[in-house]
C-alpha cells in the first residue's frame, strides 16, 4: 500500500463543504485511492475510491491530481453526522489488507 | 440488508479463558479479514481468508486462531487470552474481484482482565 499523509484534524461549519486533503506521492500505477471514515468506534465505512479520474457518488466527491500524488475528498454539505475520522488509503484493490494510517479527525460544528 | 455481523459486541473476561468472536456476512463474499484497533496504532490486520479453507496470517497473528469452514463465517479464536489482547476488533469482507470496497462489522470490544 502507498504511504499516505493527512492532516491530523480539521474543522468545518455545518452546511459548508468539507475538503479533506491526502498526500500519496509514492502511489504506484495500479493503486487506487480509497476513502473510509470511522464514526466514534464504529466499523470503518467505505466512502469512495478512484484511480485517476474524479469520482462522485451520493456521499462525496473525490478529486485526484493529474500526477496522482494527492487527492481531496469533498463532502459538499457537511452535517454534524459527518463528524468522524477520515482515512485515505492507497491500495491495489486486490491486496489482502487495508493499511489504515492515523487519518484526519473532522469536526463539524454548528 | 447486506451486513457483516459480529458477536459479541462487548465482552469482559479473564486471562486464559478461551473465547470465540463470531463473524458472519450475508453478501457471499470470498474474502474476509480480522483487524484489531488500538489507540495510536490504527487498525492492524490479524488474519485473513481468501476463500473457504484458505487462511493466512496478517501483521499481528500471535495469540489468535481462525477457521473458514463456510463461506459466510470467519470466527476469531483466542485460545488463552491475555491482557495485551484487550482491544477493539473488526471483521471485514469483500468480493474477490478487484477494486471492491471492504465492508466492516460494528466491532467487538474485548477486555481481558
Amino acid at each position: 500500500d502507498a504511504k499516505t499523509t493527512q492532516p491530523p484534524s480539521m474543522d468545518c461549519a455545518e452546511g459548508r463543504a468539507a475538503n479533506l486533503p491526502c498526500n500519496h506521492s509514492t502511489i504506484s500505477g495500479n493503486e487506487y485511492v480509497y476513502w473510509y471514515r470511522q464514526i466514534h468506534s464504529q466499523g470503518p465505512q467505505y466512502i469512495i475510491h478512484g484511480l485517476k479520474n474524479n469520482e462522485t457518488n451520493e456521499m462525496a466527491s473525490l478529486i485526484i491530481t493529474e500526477d496522482r500524488k494527492s487527492s481531496t475528498l469533498i463532502l459538499p454539505h457537511a452535517t454534524l453526522r459527518d463528524t468522524a475520522v477520515y482515512y485515505c488509503i492507497g491500495t491495489s484493490g486486490t491486496a489482502s489488507k487495508l493499511t489504515f494510517g492515523t487519518g484526519t479527525r473532522l469536526q463539524v460544528t454548528l | 440488508e447486506a451486513q457483516v455481523t459480529q458477536n459479541p459486541r462487548y465482552l469482559i473476561t479473564v486471562t486464559g479463558k478461551k473465547l470465540t468472536v463470531t463473524c458472519s456476512q450475508n453478501m457471499n463474499h470470498e474474502y474476509m479479514s480480522w483487524y484489531r484497533q488500538d489507540p495510536g496504532l490504527g487498525l492492524r490486520q490479524i488474519y485473513y481468508s481468501m476463500n473457504v479453507e484458505v487462511t493466512d496470517k496478517g501483521d499481528v497473528p500471535e495469540g489468535y486462531k481462525v477457521s473458514r469452514k463456510e463461506k459466510r463465517n470467519f470466527p476469531l479464536i483466542l485460545e488463552s487470552p491475555s491482557p495485551n489482547q484487550t482491544s477493539l476488533y473488526f471483521c471485514a469482507s469483500r468480493p474477490r474481484g478487484g477494486h471492491q470496497p471492504q465492508h466492516f462489522g460494528d466491532g467487538t470490544r474485548l477486555s481481558i482482565l
